[in-house]
């Protein structure tokens, strides 16, 4: 199983509001890591989560607000947004230690597509 | 720095057409490679993948051969179908497995 769930699909929020992006894997692995999406570009890295720490922060805006409760689940807080924040998110999974190898291959949920009015 | 170029599109075949989607990288020490496809409205899936040099990756009838003396791993795929069209992205991890770094992707289109 190569799963990786996203919620909502779909989230349309106003500048003031504050929302949660949700992500769960249960694929026993180690790192998590969201992304920003713009249409017809490739995903952008915002953080990575390894072993429940946050190991890499993009320089992103404080608006966003990861959160990483334990191995299985990775949230993303937004709070303030702008209108150019309408993007795709995207979660993904990595680091399956099959046997004594390391795979780096990284899992792609679904995504969130987010509007911002 | 890694990088990755991807040959522009987008690309428009006939279906059964031969497809190649050109990928050439720049890293420092031996990344591993990766080919993922991302269809409309959806996240992107691990089409295939290759660790070393001379690994050839194969997945759903689309091959890539990591190439460490012209540092390249392009797509192909002998006959292509309606059902192929989408965006594929090359990508290369390296060793330490936190980063991704991803070509600017190539639009695929398959008419019947």
């Amino acid at each position: 199983d190569t799963e990786v769930t996203q919620t909502p699909k779909h989230l349309v929020m106003g500048m003031t509001n504050k929302k949660s992006l949700k992500c769960e894997q249960h694929m026993g692995h180690r790192a998590m890591y969201w992304y920003k999406q713009k249409a017809k570009k490739p995903p952008e890295l915002m953080f990575v989560y390894s072993y429940e720490k946050l190991s890499i922060n993009e320089s992103v805006p404080s608006r966003f607000s990861p959160e990483c409760p334990n191995s299985s689940l990775l949230n993303l807080h937004l709070h303030a947004l702008q209108p150019e924040d309408s993007a795709l998110y995207l979660c993904a999974s990595s680091h399956r230690l099959a046997g004594a190898k390391l795979s780096y291959e990284q899992y792609f949920g679904p995504g969130t597509r987010l509007t911002v009015t | 720095g890694n990088s990755v170029t991807q040959m522009e599109g987008p690309v428009t075949l006939s279906e059964e057409a031969f497809l190649t989607i050109n990928c050439t990288y720049t890293a420092t020490g031996y990344p591993s490679l990766f080919w993922y496809v991302q269809y409309p409205g959806e996240g992107l899936q691990l089409l295939l993948k290759a660790t070393k040099a001379d690994d050839k990756g194969s997945n759903k009838g689309f091959e890539a051969t990591y190439r460490k003396e012209t540092t390249s791993f392009h797509l192909e795929k002998g006959s292509v179908q309606v059902s192929d069209s989408a965006v594929y992205f090359c990508a290369l991890s390296d060793r330490s497995g936190s980063r991704l770094t991803f070509g600017e992707g190539t639009q695929l289109t398959v008419n019947p």
